[in-house]
């Protein structure tokens, strides 16, 4: 069974500092992975991919840990404007449409 | 710049109604994809489309159906609507297939109550 798992939250961060959550997944074989960002009744957009050596955008990081199945996004400096629900998704071999599984997301709130 | 756009943007049905959520993309994209989001759960796959002329079931494709109409166009049909039916339904397109790239485009949701 596909499973991919978030810490729902809420997060309470006060601005500026660094915050970091992970996501788990159950199947060893799959293959890649992403974040995904979805603000207040609006749809989700793709924040970014996650690479096996990890990658940088600006203030996000991303991790992969194969030997754990755990992915990881990290902020650095937060901005109030960072407050959003990040989900987590995996693909999976089969791969396609069927084969995303979304993470139920991370609720972060980031405080003045 | 439109991307992905979904009508009705809010519904109420009342049981056993049948209703259309349209969905049009100007990305010039080869799949598109129903998804429906609940509280406490991860958007979920109704009905896919990798390509014109092709549709496939997703994870709840039970109680739906869906119609690539041309490149651009992708509805879902509720038959006979039922109160677990009620969700925010999104659309979403992608260029390539999602075993290449996870990049998905989204609507900006239709919420569907059914009563």
């Amino acid at each position: 069974r596909k499973e991919v798992e978030q810490d729902p939250g809420p997060f309470n961060v006060p601005e500026g500092a660094t915050v970091a959550f992970n996501c788990t997944y159950s199947n060893s074989a799959s293959q890649s992975f992403f974040w995904y960002r979805q603000d207040c009744r609006k749809e989700p957009k793709l924040l970014m991919s996650v690479y096996s050596s990890g990658n940088e955008d600006g203030r996000f990081t991303a991790q992969l840990n194969r030997a754990s199945q755990y992915i990881s996004l990290l902020i650095r400096d937060s901005k109030l404007s960072d407050s959003a629900t990040y989900l987590c998704v995996v693909n999976s071999p089969g791969g396609g449409a069927d084969g995303l599984t979304f993470g139920k997301g991370t609720h972060l709130i980031i405080q003045p | 710049n439109a991307g992905v756009t979904q009508t009705p943007k809010f519904q109420v049905l009342k049981t056993g109604q049948s209703m259309t959520l349209q969905c049009a993309q100007d990305m010039n994209h080869n799949s598109m994809y129903w998804y429906r989001q609940d509280p406490g759960m991860g958007l979920r796959l109704i009905y896919y489309s990798a390509s014109e002329g092709t549709t496939d079931k997703g994870e709840v494709p039970n109680g739906y159906n869906v119609s690539r109409l041309n490149k651009r166009e992708f509805s879902l049909r509720l038959e006979s609507a039922a109160p677990s039916q009620t969700s925010v339904y999104f659309c979403a397109s992608s260029e390539v297939s999602l075993n290449l790239s996870g990049e998905l485009f989204f609507g900006e949701g239709s919420r569907l109550t059914v009563l």
